[in-house]
């Protein structure tokens, strides 16, 4: 069975630390997918991820893709408050013809001023 | 681009009851569409993938009988939740994608609550 863990579950951090959340996935596949949700709102597309070795950065934020170890990192640097959320990984799969996201278990951000 | 309406935004309903949501694509025409239910704290759970003008295929777990999904046209989908119980009480997202293996965007969601 496909799970894809996040670790942690839920961070808390001061505003200005940096912090890496992960992403373990138990089956290959080479597309992975970051996204972020606000209380009470849908999903906000962060990063798209492609092939093994991509990293992309937005602001404070950056993800890296490592399909070999099935992992995928989400970095943030100098956090601040507007970054509180949770975040969300998705595995993009091929399975009976077609292909479907196997979401992560999301880390609850919370960061303290 | 690629935005996907959901509607309504929230709806309350009698146990018993059906409720309709409807899921479109505005400016793009998705070969898939998909639907997820989150509970609260909780992770989202794919329920079902859509395809214009065939079945849906659902989830190991996911009634197809109380969950119904039209599929009618290339820019919309609909969720039927049939005789709803509070348990049924969730966030339900769709998502479409125009490729077979793009990414998928996400509607806004709709918050039932079943009473």
């Amino acid at each position: 069975e496909l799970k894809v863990e996040q670790n942690p579950l839920f961070l808390s951090m001061q505003e200005g630390k940096n912090y890496t959340i992960y992403c373990n996935y138990s089956t290959t596949s080479d597309r992975l997918y970051w996204y972020r949700q606000d209380p009470g709102k849908s999903l906000e597309s962060l990063f798209v991820l492609l092939s093994n070795g991509a990293v992309k950065q937005e602001g404070r934020l950056m993800a890296s893709l490592d399909t070999k170890a099935r992992l995928s990192t989400l970095h943030i640097t100098a956090a601040v408050h507007d970054l509180s959320a949770t975040y969300f990984c998705a595995v993009d799969l091929e399975g009976s013809g077609t292909y479907k996201y196997i979401f992560g278990t999301g880390t609850r951000l919370k960061v303290l001023a | 681009g690629a935005v996907v309406s959901q509607h309504p935004s929230w709806v309350i309903c009698k146990s018993g009851t059906s409720v309709k949501i409807e899921c479109r694509s505005l400016d793009f025409q998705a070969t898939t569409m998909f639907w997820y239910r989150q509970f609260p704290k909780q992770s989202l759970m794919l329920m079902a993938t859509s395809n214009e003008g065939s079945k849906a295929t659902y989830e190991q777990g996911v009634e197809k009988d109380k969950f119904l999904i039209n599929h009618a046209s290339l820019t919309l989908s609909t969720l039927t939740v049939t005789s709803a119980h509070p348990e049924d009480s969730s966030f339900y997202i769709c998502s479409a994608r125009v490729e077979l293996a793009g990414e998928q965007y996400f509607g806004p969601g709709t918050r039932l609550t079943v009473t």
